[in-house]
């Protein structure tokens, strides 16, 4: 059974970069088809989908934030990353990591929540 | 890339059928069988019950469907139950390559 597990600091303060890592269980990151996907989910709202990675790298970013957002992959350690540069209180939100096939996220993690505070 | 349009809440009796409609455009959900609906109960992670617009996981219960037609993905929940109170996402491939989530529905068993 694959599992993924986000890990990171919860506290990030305003115009820093917030860093997450995710880690895989139960199967390799390397999996063909398999790509590796942020969420994020500000307290009350909806869901948005951040960007996703192959384990070759390739990467895929939504347009709103894709000049603060990168995204790597470590295949050695089975894990991927996040990076958010320029965080404001906007940025506040449960970051979800996920494992997606043909564009559905069928396994997801636990969350972490992340505040920008100042 | 803007979410997709849901309607913010819906309601229904225990036993009755509701659907919630997903609006996109000619890019994201009406160009792709890549639709998928999530459920999210408070505190929770979202999990999937539909995906490529009405395959079901294993696991999720066939009162469950999903179905498409041009624009619009609708997900129906037959013989409501009180569990399925909570909060459902639809989310769609696009033409960028990028994946777009719904606005998101509430839904409450009367």
């Amino acid at each position: 059974q694959l599992q993924v597990q986000e890990s990171g600091p919860g506290l990030v303060k305003p115009s820093e970069t917030l860093s997450l890592t995710c880690t895989v269980s139960g199967g390799s990151i390397s999996s063909t088809g398999n790509f590796w996907a942020w969420i994020r989910q500000p307290p009350g709202k909806g869901l948005e989908w951040i960007g996703s990675i192959y384990y070759t790298g390739n990467t895929y970013y939504n347009p709103s934030l894709k000049s603060r957002v990168t995204i790597s992959v470590d295949t050695s350690k089975n894990q991927f990353s996040l990076r958010l540069s320029s965080v404001t209180a906007a940025d506040t939100a449960v970051y979800y990591c996920a494992r997606e096939i043909s564009s559905r996220a069928d396994s997801w993690g636990q969350g972490i929540l992340v505040t920008v505070y100042s | 890339q803007s979410a997709l349009t849901q309607p913010a809440s819906v309601s229904g009796s225990p036993g009755q059928s509701i659907t919630i409609s997903c609006t996109g455009t000619s890019s994201d959900v009406g160009g792709y069988i890549y639709v998928s609906w999530y459920q999210q109960h408070p505190g929770k992670a979202p999990k999937l019950m539909i995906y490529d617009v009405s395959n079901r996981p294993s696991g999720v219960s066939n009162r469950f469907s999903g179905s498409k037609s041009g624009n619009t993905a609708s997900l129906t929940v037959s013989g409501l139950q009180a569990e399925d109170e909570a909060d459902y996402y639809c989310s769609s491939y696009t033409s960028s390559s990028t994946n777009v989530f719904g606005t998101g529905t509430k839904v409450t068993v009367l």
